[in-house]
């Protein structure tokens, strides 16, 4: 079956402009997570969402950044005022969420970010 | 804090060889610990994932083991092949951090023909 698609897969902007990633999850996964992979970083958690439950937004680096998952389903990453730093490859990943100890999460390609 | 430390960095070797890729985290309460490839410019590939409860799992030529009590986890590649070239992650769930992953830096791994 389909995986986790994402959208655009490469995206460049200048400093100053606001950008909107977007994941579609596995069809039928309730969870959904946005990673974020930075040279010298490695990857770092972003947000989580879990069915109708709120967020945790416990991973955003500043109030710059947020995201929505409308219907349960698609999910969108905004970063305002995108600065230089913002430059990474956003990863989205979903999972099956069968029981609270198993989560095995499925990643989409990502969008490379780069902020001029 | 959670810490996922991958060792080592980088590894080079002729097809057909045995490997172990290591990894260890700093504190032991966790839920599962999950394996992934990622090929450059690309996203990752899960290979195995293994349950607190677990002790190892296998997958074709990869075996995952966990040792949890002690913070460390193996991946062992059998037969090596060029097409097994990738950078390695591995990822720990925690049971304090909710469903987020917390990842080592990776092993980039070159087999050569």
């Amino acid at each position: 079956g389909a995986g986790v698609s994402q959208s655009p897969s490469n995206k460049v902007t200048e400093k100053g402009k606001d950008v909107e990633l977007r994941c579609d999850p596995i069809s039928g996964h309730t969870a959904l997570y946005w990673y974020r992979q930075s040279l010298g970083q490695g990857l770092e958690f972003l947000i989580y969402f879990q069915g109708n439950s709120a967020p945790d937004k416990s991973g955003l680096p500043s109030d710059r950044f947020s995201a929505e998952r409308t219907g349960g389903s698609v999910s969108t990453l905004t970063i305002q005022r995108t600065q230089q730093e913002d430059s990474a490859v956003y990863l989205c990943a979903s999972s099956l969420r069968l029981a609270p100890t198993y989560n095995e999460q499925f990643f989409g390609p990502g969008t490379r970010l780069t902020v001029l | 804090k959670q810490e996922v430390t991958q060792i080592p960095a980088a590894l080079s070797v002729p097809e057909g060889e045995n490997l172990v890729l290591n990894c260890s985290f700093t504190d032991s309460a966790i839920y599962n610990l999950q394996w992934f490839r990622q090929d450059p410019g690309k996203g990752l590939t899960s290979l195995l994932l293994i349950q607190s409860s677990q002790r190892e799992q296998t997958s074709g030529r990869l075996n995952a083991s966990l040792d949890k009590s002690s913070g460390r986890s193996t991946l062992y590649i059998a037969a090596s092949q060029p097409g097994d070239s990738a950078t390695y992650l591995c990822a720990v769930r925690q049971e304090t951090s909710g469903s987020r992953l917390t990842f080592g830096e990776g092993t980039q791994l070159t087999v050569n023909p």
